[in-house]
């Protein structure tokens, strides 16, 4: 089983509101990422935790806060967005991370679709 | 730094033609090699992946692709497609020991029926 779960699959908040993206994954994975997607575009790396710990912050603003609480579980905090914040909003996790080196296998999730109004 | 690129951005064909996908990268060293695609409205899903052995690659939904290490390509083939391969398709390379790949900018293709 490949599958890695995101909730909730739409999300419109206002700029000034508080939200969290969930992303989850059972397979054992210990690297665990979040991308942003616009459309037609290629996904562009935000945060990547290893085992349990943020290992790569690619300068993404400080109004998205990642949380990794456990080694299946990640989360995204959102305050304060802007619109130009509006994008599908992965999450992807893999075996091994920084300890598998290149011949790691990155598996996504659906996806959040947020609106920022 | 690693780059990639596919030089086809929109790719238009009719049912049943032959598809071939160009994917590109600038890395010299070991290279791990991968094809992603993304139907309209869904997430992208892992076509096949390289890491050594036979170059030629069989992926899943009838794709396959070859590594051609001399010309740093690792372009994406179907003898046939279908409707229902209209999508994004994104090939991704990671190297120098790197776990974090790099994805190309994308190939939009539409399969008219």
């Amino acid at each position: 089983d490949t599958e890695v779960t995101q909730t909730p699959k739409h999300l419109v908040m206002g700029m000034t509101n508080k939200k969290s993206l969930k992303c989850e994954q059972h397979m054992g994975h210990r690297a665990m990422y979040w991308y942003k997607q616009k459309a037609k575009k290629p996904p562009e790396l935000m945060f990547v935790y290893s085992y349990e710990k943020l290992s790569i912050n690619e300068s993404v603003p400080s109004r998205f806060s990642p949380e990794c609480p456990n080694s299946s579980l990640l989360n995204l905090h959102l305050h304060a967005l802007q619109p130009e914040d509006s994008a599908l909003y992965l999450c992807a996790s893999s075996q091994e991370g920084a300890s598998g080196g290149a011949r790691d296998t990155q598996y996504f999730g659906p996806g959040t679709r947020l609106t920022v109004l | 730094a690693q780059s990639v690129s596919q030089h086809n951005h929109h790719v238009i064909l009719s049912e049943a033609a032959s598809l071939e996908l160009g994917c590109n990268y600038s890395y010299g060293g070991t290279v791990n090699l991968f094809w992603y695609v993304q139907y309209p409205g869904q997430h992208l899903q892992l076509l096949l992946k390289y890491f050594s052995g036979d170059p030629l690659v069989k992926g899943i939904k009838g794709f396959e692709a070859e590594f051609i290490k001399s010309k740093f390509s690792f372009n994406l083939r179907k003898p046939s497609v279908q409707w229902s391969d209209t999508a994004e398709y994104f090939c991704a390379v990671s190297s120098g020991g790197s776990y974090i790949p790099t994805f190309g900018r994308g190939t939009s293709l539409i399969v008219h029926p």
